[in-house]
């Protein structure tokens, strides 16, 4: 069954260095989305992406953050300057247009320390 | 964003049926009734959807209420697979790509 995969499965950074999380979405689908969850809390949406573009993005999603699809196979979620806030799981997601469901990978942990 | 509620949280044993509740009374005509659950330490997976009329997959089934403002997840026979937490969600049907907006959920637990 196909899947989202996502690297790497942690990841520690030091505050204020710049890290990149990388997707790899299912390979017919359209459309890309990043969520987090902070250790405890509820999943938060970030950012949508299709057609080479942000379609939509949450307030969290600021100057800090920015997202790309290099190759057309990957999608990424950069942070410039991470906070010891921005610690938490990063879930990648992607969906077609033809199927209602969403698929997630399994999410890199974000530790910054 | 349509707002769902739903327990906090709810215990189930092995083997017996559990109906998870939902509701949504500020649902409009377009949107869809979607659940998703995250097992520990796993990313969300969707689980069933539908609109107006009761659904049934290979892992649960959805009653709809007739007016729609509320769903059940029924399990039919919980496993200890299925703790988790269950998330109620509406996405807009109009467009294909809406995102999934995940409130608190229902944490599942399943004795054994």
């Amino acid at each position: 069954e196909p899947e989202v995969t996502q690297t790497p499965s942690h990841q520690v950074t030091q505050m204020g260095q710049e890290v990149i999380l990388r997707c790899v979405p299912i390979s017919n689908h359209l459309y890309f989305y990043w969520y987090r969850q902070i250790l405890g809390q509820k999943v938060e949406f970030l950012v949508s992406f299709y057609n080479n573009e942000i379609s939509e993005k949450s307030e969290i999603f600021d100057d800090q953050f920015s997202v790309e699809r290099p190759d057309g196979s990957n999608f990424t979620l950069k942070i410039r300057s991470t906070k010891l806030e921005d610690s938490a799981m990063y879930f990648c997601a992607s969906s077609a247009w033809d199927i209602p469901e969403a698929f997630f990978g399994q999410g890199t942990r974000l530790t910054v320390v | 964003d349509a707002k769902t509620t739903q327990p906090n949280s709810m215990e189930s044993n092995e083997e017996e049926p559990v109906h998870l509740p939902c509701n949504h009374s500020t649902i409009s005509g377009t949107d869809y009734i979607h659940w998703y659950r995250q097992l520990p330490s796993q990313g969300p997976e969707y689980v069933i959807h539908g609109l107006t009329s009761n659904v049934n997959n290979r892992m649960a089934s959805l009653a709809i209420a007739e007016d729609r403002k509320s769903s059940t997840l029924i399990l039919h026979r919980a496993t200890l697979r299925d703790a988790a937490v269950y998330y109620c969600i509406l996405r807009d049907g109009k467009t294909s790509y809406d995102k999934v907006i995940f409130g608190p959920g229902t944490s599942l637990s399943v004795i054994p």
